[in-house]
């Protein structure tokens, strides 16, 4: 399968300040790429949806001021925290979609960020 | 929308037998896909196998197989043969015919024991 890189991996911040989080699609150009949340022991929420060239559409719910997305090329989409505070501390993981022709695409996950606020 | 509900918290299995972890889905769209992922603790989303709602044949791959039974809205993961390294949590997805999002269920937690 094709391949979805996010970095970093884990990251520890001072409560206050920002946070970035890369999403690369390496092997293939993802017009879309996606933005979830996951609790410990919960499922993964959607936070938004990156369309590459537009602004980003959040779910209800998300900030998207606290929670900025850039998507400024076909592989590599970005999430911004900013202001960070401890509730923000959570596990962070994209995905990048690929179309595969004929009407079918696919979505890929990067490995996750486990964002710690302190 | 999609709806995907997995009603086990937690499964249990001896190794080398094999497993069954349920998914139900909700949905109006015409053409759908069912996907089902497996996170261990690493926290890596690892695709297992996917159903599009016309494929004719449940869908299979290696240990991994897909009981779609789409009168019954349902499309169960079965592991045969588990090893220990399946011991991992395993969300069900579904995804509609908008922008390719996937819904996910709550997950189940499969533990392999020797």
């Amino acid at each position: 399968g094709a391949v979805v890189s996010q970095h970093p991996s884990r990251v520890i911040c001072k409560s206050g300040t920002s946070v970035k989080i890369e999403c690369r699609s390496l092997d293939f150009q993802a017009t879309t790429m996606f933005w979830y949340r996951q609790f410990p022991k919960k499922s993964l929420m959607l936070m938004a949806t990156s369309n590459e060239g537009s602004k980003a559409t959040y779910e209800q719910g998300v900030e998207k001021d606290k929670f900025l997305i850039n998507h400024a090329s076909l592989t590599l989409s970005t999430l911004t925290v900013t202001s960070a505070h401890p509730e923000d501390s959570s596990f962070y993981i994209c995905s990048a979609r690929e179309n595969l022709g004929q009407g079918r695409t696919e979505a890929f996950f990067g490995q996750g960020t486990r964002l710690t606020v302190v | 929308a999609q709806k995907i509900t997995q009603t086990q918290p937690g499964m249990f299995v001896q190794e080398k037998e094999a497993v069954t972890l349920d998914c139900t889905y909700d949905t109006s769209d015409p053409s759908y896909g069912l996907f089902w992922y497996k996170q261990p603790s690493s926290g890596e989303m690892i695709f297992l196998i996917y159903q599009g709602s016309y494929d004719q044949q449940n869908a299979t791959e290696g240990r991994y197989s897909l009981n779609f039974q789409k009168a019954r809205k349902s499309a169960n993961l079965v592991i045969s043969a588990s090893q220990l390294g399946d011991s991992a949590m395993y969300f069900c997805a579904g995804r509609g015919s908008t922008l390719g999002r996937l819904y996910f269920g709550r997950g189940t937690q499969l533990t392999v024991w020797p």
